[in-house]
């Protein structure tokens, strides 16, 4: 059974850091491409950021570019994103979400809680 | 950038057959997929790759597509059924979404 499960989502400062962390099961981690979407409580959904199989090649919403990191260690089946310079904007429910497959299908976390106060 | 359009809000009796579109440009290049959603829960993805469903989803939910609208059915709604839904769909650089609808069962 696929399961992506998110953790670190906490209540920070304006202008604080956060590192968050999504544990992946279930499937081959190594040769997926991952992403992580964010929706604030009772909106819509915005992507932030993918990165590639073997982690060399990302990308950002232009929102959180130059602010949020995104990694990954295919040895401890892990998907990161490190947020630094927070602003209250950034408040949202965080999703980790294996890239969709024709295939084998779409596979979503349960979101972790990032709360900016200002 | 790419968008998606649905409709804010859909509502239907128990056991009617409720409809929910989702147009865009990229659907005409890249597979449609949705989510359910209920308040305070994760998303549960019911039709991947256009009408795909995912294993133990409920036969009653079902997905087309043509040209460029992607289209949720689901067939005798029950009210279990009540929920937001998001369209979204692959494109080559990220994950694009639709603003969700709001099915009433009632």
């Amino acid at each position: 059974e696929v399961q992506l499960v998110e953790s670190g989502g906490a209540l920070v400062q304006s202008g604080g850091s956060l590192r968050l962390s999504c544990a992946a099961s279930g499937f081959s981690f190594s040769v997926f491409w991952m992403h992580w979407v964010r929706q604030v409580p009772g909106k819509g959904l915005v992507w932030v950021a993918h990165i590639n199989d073997d982690g060399s090649v990302t990308d950002y919403a232009d929102s959180v570019k130059g602010r949020f990191t995104i990694s990954r260690d295919n040895a401890k089946n892990t998907l990161y994103l490190q947020l630094t310079s927070l602003r209250a904007e950034d408040t949202a429910l965080y999703y980790c979400v294996r890239d969709p497959d024709d295939y084998s299908g779409d596979f979503w976390g349960q979101g972790t809680l990032v709360t900016v106060s200002s | 950038s790419y968008e998606l359009t649905q409709p804010s809000s859909v509502s239907v009796s128990p056991g009617q057959t409720a409809r929910i579109t989702c147009s865009g440009d990229i659907l005409s290049r890249k597979h449609g997929r949705w989510f359910q959603q209920k308040p305070g829960q994760a998303p549960v993805v019911v039709i991947y790759r256009d009408s795909e469903r995912p294993s133990g989803i409920p036969g009653r939910f079902s997905g087309s597509s043509s040209g460029t609208t992607v289209t949720l059915t689901i067939s005798g709604a029950q009210v279990e059924d009540e929920a937001d839904y998001y369209c979204y769909s692959a494109t080559d650089k990220n994950l694009v979404f639709g603003g969700g609808t709001k099915l009433t069962v009632l």
